[in-house]
């Protein structure tokens, strides 16, 4: 069965350190990649997508992410965090070339940036 | 922009009572999923709905879970016996096509006491 791995459950940075959250999947065929995120108290919103092309995409907020196939990853970065980037960060995927669709995601990375 | 929205936003229940929940998806979007999440852990897909029909249930979606979306517009999920392991967050997401990101509503927190 498919799967999300997200490494980290909980992180803790101060600010201007810089981030770098691991997500791993099981799954050998064509997918789509996404990070979500969610501020507290606020639903889930897409911070980044891969879908095809350079593997080293960029979202909001200074995210990037970069999509290594042999891998298996889709590793979150961003090079200094600031205390809004508090949230929790979710890793999904989207197998749309076999299933229907639907997004399988990661337990999620809690994320806590010390001022 | 009106993205998803969900109503109600909470709800408490007495365990064996019947629950219904509705999602109006962006307008235009033909693709509607319904997911559950837990405390702890990433949302988890129920069903999905292209435009009226229903064509997947996951393994999660017990016979007490029934899920709708008549005329492509707006879904409803009704959870019958409530259970207190149906507590949870009722996320539901719409999306214009298969291979597009989905877009997330509120959700509907559910807690049977």
């Amino acid at each position: 069965a498919q799967s999300v791995s997200q490494h980290n459950h909980h992180v803790i940075l101060s600010e201007a350190a810089s981030l770098e959250l691991g997500c791993n999947y099981s799954y050998g065929g064509t997918v789509n990649l996404f990070w979500y995120v969610q501020y507290p108290g606020q639903h889930l919103q897409l911070l980044l997508k891969y879908f095809s092309g350079d593997p080293l995409v960029k979202g909001i907020k200074g995210f990037e992410a970069e999509f290594i196939k042999s891998k298996f990853s889709f590793n979150l970065r961003k090079p200094s965090v600031q205390w809004s980037d508090t949230a929790e960060y979710f890793c999904a995927v989207n197998n749309y070339g076999g299933s229907q669709g639907n997004l399988i995601f990661g337990k999620g990375t809690k994320l806590s940036v010390k001022p | 922009d009106t993205g998803v929205s969900q109503d109600p936003r909470h709800k408490i229940t007495k365990r064996g009572q019947n629950v219904t929940f509705r999602c109006d998806p962006i307008s235009e979007h033909n693709r509607l999923y319904w997911y559950r999440q837990t405390l702890g852990q990433g949302p988890e897909f129920l069903t999905y709905f292209q435009n009226e029909a229903q064509l997947e249930k996951s393994r999660l979606l017990s016979d007490r879970f029934s899920a709708e979306r008549p005329k492509g517009s707006f879904s409803t999920l009704e959870i019958q016996r409530t259970e207190q392991g149906d507590s949870a967050m009722y996320l539901c997401a719409s999306s214009p096509d298969r291979a597009y990101e989905q877009y997330f509503g509120p959700g509907t927190r559910l807690t049977v006491t």
